[in-house]
């Protein structure tokens, strides 16, 4: 089976402070995701990553930065988290051969609450 | 730009009857992937069920199936037997073959099964 672990279930930070989200997934998956899910907008792409060290920005990077140094993880950083970064962090794996949509693997999610 | 509308953000429906969620999307692609994610309560999301939009028969999976109208670009997605088990936030997703591996999600559908 298919696993893709988020280091935290629940998070609170302060305004302000650096936020690290860690993803790892375990079947050697080409693509990663970071989502971020809140009520009545669905998810969100804010980055994601089809190689190592690659990345590409999805439809709302502001405020966010990513780092994907082995191809098992995949880091969400916020620079300086505000308090509407509070919401659900979901990460997400696939493979990436081109021209076909594999089904995404997701995480548990972190439930990020910035105070 | 393509997007991914579900209209209905709650539904209920009786365990062991039928109900079916909608999903419409828009893009001008003729390739490309459809997808239902289940996200029970506090758990990880996943596939439900898949369809390539070159294929003209309905995906279906066991008690899930899909209703796929190309040309209405609709997606809709029928359960039957409900069970309590059923009962989650439905996301449909659309993904183009070509050019990027990103998702385009819906804002969901919750389901409550009724005893």
């Amino acid at each position: 089976d298919v696993k893709v672990t988020q280091s935290s279930r629940y998070l609170v930070k302060r305004t302000g402070e650096k936020v690290f989200l860690e993803c790892v997934q375990d079947m050697d998956h080409e693509n990663m995701f970071w989502y971020r899910q809140d009520p009545g907008l669905g998810l969100r792409l804010i980055y994601f990553s089809y190689d190592v060290k690659m990345k590409e920005k999805g439809d709302i990077p502001e405020g966010y930065s990513v780092s994907r140094e082995k191809k098992e993880r995949f880091s969400l950083i916020l620079e300086s988290a505000s308090t509407n970064q509070t919401s659900m962090y979901l990460c997400a794996s696939s493979l990436g051969l081109a021209g076909i949509s594999y089904e995404q693997y997701f995480g548990p999610g972190t439930r990020l609450t910035v105070t | 730009a393509q997007t991914v509308t579900q209209s209905q953000p709650e539904m209920s429906v009786q365990e062991a009857e039928t109900v079916t969620l909608s999903c419409t999307y828009d893009t001008s692609e003729s390739d490309y992937y459809l997808f239902w994610y289940k996200q029970p309560p506090s758990r990880q999301m996943i596939l439900v069920i898949r369809q390539e939009a070159y294929k003209q028969q309905n995906a279906t999976e066991n008690r899930f199936s899909v209703n796929f109208q190309k040309a209405a670009k609709s997606f809709s997605l029928k359960i039957s037997d409900s069970q309590l088990g059923d009962a989650a936030m439905y996301f449909c997703a659309y993904s183009p073959t070509s050019g990027t591996y990103k998702y385009i999600f819906g804002t969901g559908t919750r389901l409550k099964v009724l005893a």
